[in-house]
């Protein structure tokens, strides 16, 4: 069965660097997504990407973000200075048509120190 | 607030009982989906449930969906150890394409 992938599956970084979070969609989908879940709460809306380009992106999504889908079949999140409250789960999903039943990966563990 | 709300929070029973989770929002869904989590891990998509649909079946699980009480509720049959996890509800509200999560509730099922 087909399935998102990311990578890498846990990545430590310091504050201020720059991160790029790698996920691989199921291949006939159309629409991507990143949500972030820091520990112990609830999953949130990052941004949605369709026809290569964001559709809609929530406050958490400021000008540290982007992301950007560099060939068919690789879309990734970059954030360019992490903070310390970046740390969380990263996941991303996606889906194809009808009625936006999204398929998430893994996710991937960003620890700031 | 547009997200769902889980209830109960946590949810403790023994290995065979059947478990009930419910979701409330507030807003107009287009659908709603419930996903389940393991510790650390990612989310498994469970079901979906249409905004027409009132009730649908997958394995030992059944959803069912009030539109006039703005609520659904999320049903584990015979349940087993491999079902403790955190379970939650995703709203797909009309005219949007994002889900919107509640905080879970936690089920720890007992051997």
């Amino acid at each position: 069965e087909p399935e998102v992938t990311q990578t890498p599956s846990h990545q430590v970084t310091q504050m201020g660097q720059e991160v790029i979070l790698r996920c691989v969609p199921i291949s006939n989908h159309l629409y991507f997504y990143w949500y972030r879940q820091i520990l112990g709460q609830k999953v949130e809306f990052l941004v949605s990407f369709y026809n290569n380009e964001i559709s809609e992106k929530s406050e958490i999504f400021d000008d540290q973000f982007s992301v950007e889908r560099p060939d068919g079949s690789n879309f990734t999140l970059k954030i360019r200075s992490t903070k310390l409250e970046d740390s969380a789960m990263y996941f991303c999903a996606s889906f194809g048509r009808g009625w936006y039943e999204q398929y998430f990966g893994p996710g991937t563990r960003l620890t700031v120190t | 607030s547009q997200q769902g709300e889980e209830d109960p929070q946590a949810l403790s029973i023994q290995e065979g009982e059947n478990a009930t989770m419910n979701c409330s929002y507030k807003t107009s869904i287009n659908n709603l989906q419930w996903y389940r989590q393991n510790s650390g891990r990612g989310l498994v998509h469970l079901i979906l449930i249409r905004s027409n649909e009132r009730e649908k079946h997958s394995g030992r699980l059944r959803v069912t969906l009030d539109t006039s009480k703005k609520s659904s509720s999320l049903l584990i049959t015979a349940s087993r150890a491999a079902d403790t996890a955190s379970y939650f509800c995703g709203l797909i509200i009309q005219g949007a394409q994002k889900l919107v999560f509640g905080q879970g509730t936690r089920l720890t099922i007992n051997p």
